[in-house]
């Protein structure tokens, strides 16, 4: 069954670059029918997609992260990774990582993680 | 696209039926619509795609409807596990967005 788990340190400084990791486990990362995606949830409000990278590396943002925002993949550690340039306390979030399917072009997530907390404070 | 969900809260006893109700700003082509589960302390669950497909493992309570601007999700008779907040999401134009949630409680 395939488990997603996201890594990273939870106390960024304003102004420097938040760093995460999704790693996969019970599952093949590589395949064509899968997206995987992040999204945040900052506390006490609702959800926000952040971003989907795709199986051969082509990357999807929302505009309105686009500019500080880079997901990558590496697939000899069946992982995806998230980097948000310049963070704010507004970028204080939990943030998930999630599987797209195939079925909806990734644009839509049946599998996520259990989601790390991040906070930005000096 | 802006998705306006409602009610805010909805307040039900076990056995009895809920629907929840997600208006889009606009069109988002036919039923590119997905609805999620949130339990306190929890990712998201997924429930309902292209508007009424339930995702596997999901029971056969929830079902949804809807097309263009307006969608509903039902739960034809709430267990104790379906309090929650549900989300919907629309896919339909990029960037990809959610509703602000609608919380089903005791």
């Amino acid at each position: 069954q395939l488990q997603l788990q996201e890594s990273g340190p939870g106390l960024v400084k304003p102004s420097e670059t938040l760093s995460l990791t999704c790693s996969l486990s019970g599952g093949s990362f590589s395949s064509s029918n899968y997206f995987w995606g992040w999204i945040r949830q900052p506390p006490g409000k609702g959800l926000e997609w952040i971003g989907t990278v795709y199986y051969s590396g082509n990357t999807l943002y929302n505009p309105s992260l686009k500019s500080r925002v880079t997901i990558s993949v590496d697939t000899s550690k069946s992982q995806f990774s998230l980097k948000v340039f310049s963070v704010t306390a507004a970028d204080t979030a939990m943030y998930y990582c999630a599987r797209g399917i195939a079925a909806t072009g990734g644009r839509v997530f049946d599998t996520w993680g259990q989601g790390t907390t991040v906070t930005v404070s000096s | 696209i802006v998705l306006t969900q409602s009610p805010g809260t909805l307040s039900l006893s076990p056995g009895e039926r809920a629907t929840l109700s997600c208006r889009a700003s606009q069109s988002i082509g036919s039923t590119l619509l997905a609805w999620y589960q949130q339990q306190p302390g929890q990712a998201p669950r997924l429930l309902i795609y292209d508007a009424s497909s339930r995702a596997p493992g999901i029971p056969d309570r929830f079902s949804g409807s809807g097309s263009s601007t307006d969608f509903t999700l039902t739960i034809s008779r709430l267990e104790p596990e379906d309090f929650a907040v549900y989300y919907c999401q629309q896919y339909g134009s990029s960037p990809w967005t959610f509703g602000q949630g609608t919380k089903v409680e005791i």
